[in-house]
């Protein structure tokens, strides 16, 4: 089974609409991060979660919302999805110890 | 605050012809540096990692990257690639304090042909 997951792995949604994006890992590891993927722009950063009690706003984290429910599971939402929106989202997590970061296999989504 | 540029967005090359992927990064303080590649239709995965000592970093499938402080650079090379390296390689930077987040390139999709 894989270590990150993320549901769903395509989706197809409408202008205005709210969707959210689901990340749970089973790697027990505390720090947990939301990145899109744009063609020739690499990965940004649009939150991250260093514990359960902790929120960060990553580098474009305007439109975006996430909530971490528990160690093991951290959401991304949209609450009112644009065309702009549409990339390839992946979630990934990470420990001190190893300094590696795990990711998921990404969520394309696209916004008509 | 940290920035990583890799200077080609992408590099042919022919099967068992040596490569090297080229990163630079900015930054006035120390630096931790990774290479993560990307595997179509998957998600990234750790190449190699620099975080102290030797400069020179042995990562898996017989890569290996070498730390150039002088010249802030952090170039990724294989001696001979194989058709199964083609992917997206990412270059990333991030500070050694433990708050800190990478902060990646923009890639370089490594494209080996027969």
């Amino acid at each position: 089974d894989a270590d990150v997951t993320q549901t769903p792995r395509n989706r197809i949604t409408k202008t205005g609409k709210r969707i959210m994006l689901e990340c749970s890992q089973t790697k027990g590891h505390d720090r947990m991060y939301w990145y899109r993927q744009d063609p020739g722009l690499g990965l940004r950063l649009i939150y991250y979660s260093f514990d359960v009690k902790d929120i960060n706003k990553g580098e474009i984290s305007d439109g975006y919302s996430v909530s971490r429910q528990a160690q093991a599971k951290f959401s991304l939402s949209l609450e009112s999805a644009i065309p702009n929106q549409t990339a390839l989202y992946f979630c990934a997590t990470s420990d001190l110890m190893t300094d590696t970061q795990y990711f998921g296999p990404g969520t394309r989504l696209t916004v008509l | 605050a940290q920035s990583v540029t890799q200077l080609d967005s992408q590099v042919p090359v022919f099967e068992e012809a040596p490569v090297e992927l080229r990163c630079n990064y900015s930054s006035s303080v120390s630096v931790y540096l990774f290479w993560y590649v990307q595997y179509p239709n998957q998600g990234l995965q750790l190449l190699l990692k620099y975080l102290s000592g030797s400069t020179l970093v042995k990562g898996i499938n017989g890569f290996e990257a070498e730390f150039n402080k002088s010249q802030t650079s952090f170039h990724l090379r294989k001696p001979s690639v194989h058709i199964s390296d083609t992917a997206e390689y990412f270059c990333a930077v991030r500070s050694p304090s433990g708050y800190s987040t990478l902060t990646f390139g923009k890639g370089t999709m490594l494209l080996v042909s027969p």
